[in-house]
């Protein structure tokens, strides 16, 4: 099962507009990470940021971790159009133990960006 | 070209037949996975390959086979395949080893029928 959920599934914006999404876990982590995909596309990185860390930022990004909460935040600024696409977050899990963790994804929020 | 391919990148299948998805990376990635994705599920880890000739079980490994003999293929073999298995399947690599789970490459995704 996921490990980490999105919230909301859905969201829809004007050009130029913030947007929030939320990620929400269970067990403890060792870094957070969120990626993009566009429709039909692969998925792709966007930030990664670690348990000890609580802000980052890459260009219009800002991402925030909350390890007492269990939760993350990705926001994007000022979007546009070309933001239209599904975010996901990915957290470590465990699948065979032995110190063995591999990202697990939550479900996702499609954004839609309205010109 | 550099990067990580899948192929084929849509396949039509019937009940019972064996299929073979191919994954290649040309960055000498240590570990490589394969994904699935549906519809209200999100990305459920199949198998993953920390290694050449390792091999591991995700959350969903039942009825799909992995091999690893070259580091850099990873094929997903569905040995008798199942409508519930109607998906699109993603191949990942990432560089590293250990716990800390570092960015995921993704291919562009194989889309796969089954009839």
């Amino acid at each position: 099962s996921q490990q980490g959920e999105e919230d909301p599934q859905a969201l829809s914006i004007q050009e130029g507009e913030n947007a929030t999404m939320n990620c929400s876990y269970k067990t403890s982590i060792n870094n957070l990470q969120w990626y993009r995909q566009n429709s039909g596309r692969g998925l792709v990185h966007l930030i990664l940021i670690r348990s000890n860390e609580r802000e980052k930022h890459s260009g219009r990004l800002r991402v925030t971790l909350d390890t007492s909460k269990k939760s993350s935040s990705l926001l994007i600024t000022a979007s546009r159009a070309a933001d239209t696409a599904s975010y996901f977050c990915a957290t470590d899990a465990s699948y065979s133990g032995a110190g063995s963790y591999q990202l697990t994804f939550g479900k996702g929020t499609k954004l839609s960006v309205i010109p | 070209d550099a990067g990580i391919t899948q192929s084929p990148r849509y396949k039509i299948t019937e009940t019972g037949r064996q299929v073979t998805l191919m994954c290649h990376q040309t960055w000498s990635h240590s570990y490589m996975f394969w994904y699935r994705q549906d519809l209200g599920h999100g990305l459920r880890l199949i198998y993953y390959s920390a290694a050449a000739d390792i091999t591991d079980k995700g959350e969903v490994p039942d009825g799909y086979v992995v091999s690893r003999s070259k580091t850099e293929n990873f094929p997903l073999t569905l040995e008798s395949a199942t409508r519930s298995q109607t998906s699109v399947y993603f191949c990942a690599s990432r560089a590293g080893t250990g716990i800390n789970t570092g960015e995921l490459f993704f291919g562009e995704g194989s889309r796969l029928t089954v009839l």
